[in-house]
């Protein structure tokens, strides 16, 4: 098993360019999200999904879009990017439930100039 | 706004010493994790608690969950210098998936 895949590792935008992160899994976990990880300000919650189908807001959801056409993919897309969304992005995923045993990708570390 | 609070943020000390970590809240949590992360890359999990007043025990690592299921704290006796790295706890509320995480201790422990 390969677990969670993120694609890229690296990414540098303008101001107002728009990309997508990928996010990939391959243990059939029902629940994927995503996170940004900001200095001194922990992993906080973007998106999150239950299952194909089905995605919801997380705490910092503004700027971003998220859909879940399939099981094993959960892509995360900036719309126009903006200086403030320069971070370190992961993608998790977990069986479905509220035990929270996810399983993180190595990340994707953004820089918008 | 939830939230959950670890203290120390910082924590730096010989090989050898025993330390404890604590995380925090107001709120109650169906469950409570604890993770590691290494620079460079994402956390990986370390432990699950789900009932107040749980011990867990993962070779030196003691993790507790309070009777409350508001805090938790993760002991390492005898601490290693490759237990150096970011420690966070997360948890969601019963019923959301949304999770939280600590802002994070950052262990370094010196040979």
């Amino acid at each position: 098993n390969a677990g969670v895949t993120q694609t890229p590792k690296f990414q540098v935008l303008k101001t107002g360019q728009s990309m997508t992160l990928q996010c990939a899994q391959d243990m059939n976990h029902e629940y994927m999200s995503w996170y940004r990880q900001d200095p001194g300000m922990g992993l906080r919650l973007i998106h999150y999904s239950v299952g194909a189908g089905i995605t919801d807001q997380g705490e910092v959801p503004n700027g971003y879009n998220v859909s879940r056409s399939t099981t094993e993919d959960f892509p995360l897309r900036l719309l126009s990017a903006a200086p403030s969304q320069t971070s370190v992005y992961f993608c998790a995923s977990s069986y479905w439930g509220d035990r929270g045993e996810q399983y993180f990708g190595p990340g994707t570390r953004l820089t918008v100039t | 706004t939830q939230l959950l609070e670890q203290s120390p943020q910082f924590l730096s000390i010989q090989e050898g010493e025993n330390l404890t970590v604590y995380c925090n809240s107001s709120s109650v949590f169906s469950s409570l994790q604890w993770y590691r992360q290494e620079p460079g890359e994402g956390p990986v999990l370390l432990v699950t608690v789900v009932t107040g007043g749980e011990v867990k025990k993962l070779k030196r690592l003691t993790f507790q969950f309070g009777d409350a299921r508001k805090d938790s704290s993760l002991h390492i006796t005898a601490a290693q210098p490759g237990d150096t790295g970011l420690y966070l706890c997360a948890g969601a509320t019963s019923g959301t998936y949304k999770y939280i995480f600590g802002t994070g201790t950052r262990l370094k422990v010196l040979a």
